[in-house]
């Protein structure tokens, strides 16, 4: 049972467009939900994170909104770049547990 | 700190061979993943140590598959026999531990199982 599940698969956008990947989870335990980025031959690093007391976190041209009734967040990225062709994973975890579980990934890619 | 150190980064092998996978996480922390990436199912948590001691293995897809943490520098994981299906990439990462804290990845070793 997949208890991340994130979508598209892959996306293609223009430069300067905003692609928005979406992630959605079942186990209401979960309190902190990361976003990691990672290029080829790179392993993932921590982009972004957020917790469920907010509803928008933005940290530069990347902005996290989170809908926790609908057990739903997403990543938007504002005025992509060429740079930001990358895989995004969403994550989630809860507390008292280290594990960090992952959606199966986002392969974005920006077009010049 | 140099990160997280994994060993080899490119491994072929064939089919029945022995493959031991090595990591050295960031010295300091306290909790050490190792992780499979596949296309098909992304990024897998395979198991989790903390201070040295697994604590979740049920991510660990059957016995061929092993691992070990004899001190908080150094985890192997180790697959016998290995089979083709087992072709990924392996991810270590390491965190400080405790609750909602960020995972250090390394750069992966790619086995190729033929």
């Amino acid at each position: 049972q997949q208890q991340v599940k994130q979508s598209p698969q892959s996306l293609i956008v223009q430069k300067g467009g905003i692609p928005i990947i979406n992630c959605a989870y079942e186990n209401t335990a979960f309190d902190y939900f990361p976003w990691y980025q990672q290029f080829p031959g790179k392993g993932p690093a921590l982009l972004i994170a957020i917790r469920p007391d907010v509803s928008e976190k933005k940290e530069g041209r990347f902005t996290i909104s989170f809908n926790k009734s609908a057990k739903q967040f997403s990543l938007h990225i504002m005025d992509s770049q060429p740079g930001d062709s990358a895989t995004y994973f969403c994550a989630a975890s809860k507390f008292g547990d280290d594990k960090i579980i992952f959606g199966k990934g986002t392969r974005l890619h920006i077009l010049p | 700190d140099a990160g997280v150190i994994q060993s080899p980064r490119h491994e072929v092998t064939e089919m029945g061979q022995e493959v031991t996978l090595r990591c050295k996480p960031i010295s300091g922390h306290n909790s050490l993943f190792w992780y499979r990436q596949t296309m098909m199912r992304g990024l897998e948590l395979l198991i989790y140590f903390n201070n040295n001691v697994p604590i979740d293995d049920s991510g660990m897809p059957e016995d061929r598959f092993s691992a070990k943490m004899p001190n908080a520098s150094f985890s192997t994981l180790k697959i016998q026999p290995s089979e083709p299906r087992d072709s990924a990439v392996y991810f270590c990462a390491s965190s400080t531990g405790g609750s909602n804290t960020e995972a250090f990845f390394g750069q992966g070793t790619r086995l190729t199982v033929v």
